[in-house]
């Protein structure tokens, strides 16, 4: 089994609707990370959430993390073209490295 | 202020070749690692180095792969005997305090 589980593991929308990718992890988290990845192309770093309940935002994509239920939601508004891509969750586990979900891709339709 | 640069960025060998993929850190940045993505795979941490140090080899497989960072120069990721198992994108990170992890565009390994 997965350390992080992702889903939906695909996702489509239509332009301008919202949308909520998941990320819950079988161990503890001391932080979670949130990356996007273009086909083709390297991850680009959205945010990172360390405390229980925190909450960050970045123009239209605001993530959260609940510590206790060991649980982070990544939710897009309004959702564009440009927010295409796979999104992945990463976990510190308090040592040197990140272990990664597979992925949610995302696909929106104009 | 160049982010983390990965060369090259497409590699084709041949089964038994050998394979060197590049990276050179952020300015600035001490700490280096190494991930895989197989086809249909997440990514997976291979290897985690600083300057002329392994500190972190758990993700790495015992036979054929080893990386170094040498005191002058790219970290360099190394493939010995390649097989079509290798065929994977190979994407270098790097941090300054083992803070937000910066990562290249990747390497693209094909193996005939």
């Amino acid at each position: 089994s997965q350390e992080l589980e992702q889903s939906p593991q695909s996702l489509i929308v239509q332009e301008g609707k919202n949308l909520t990718i998941n990320c819950t992890s079988s161990k503890t988290l001391y932080g979670l990370y949130w990356y996007k990845q273009k086909y083709g192309e390297g991850l680009i770093f959205l945010m990172m959430l360390q405390k229980g309940g925190e909450e960050k935002s970045h123009e239209k994509i605001t993530a959260k993390l609940d510590e206790k239920k060991q649980q982070s939601s990544l939710h897009i508004t309004a959702s564009q073209p440009s927010h295409a891509g796979i999104y992945l969750c990463g976990a510190d586990r308090g040592g040197s490295r990140l272990t990664f979900g597979e992925g949610t891709q995302l696909t929106v339709n104009p | 202020n160049a982010g983390v640069m990965q060369n090259p960025r497409h590699l084709v060998r041949r089964r038994g070749q050998e394979a060197r993929l590049r990276c050179s850190p952020m300015k600035g940045h001490s700490h280096v690692y190494w991930y895989r993505q197989l086809p249909e795979e997440g990514l997976k941490f291979m290897v985690y180095l600083q300057k002329e140090n392994i500190i972190d080899e758990s993700g790495m497989p015992k036979e054929r792969f080893s990386a170094e960072f040498p005191k002058e120069g790219p970290s360099i990721l190394r493939i010995q005997q390649v097989v079509r198992g290798d065929s994977a994108a190979y994407f270098c990170a790097s941090s300054r305090d083992l803070n937000v992890l910066t990562f290249g565009a990747g390497s693209r390994l094909t193996v005939l």
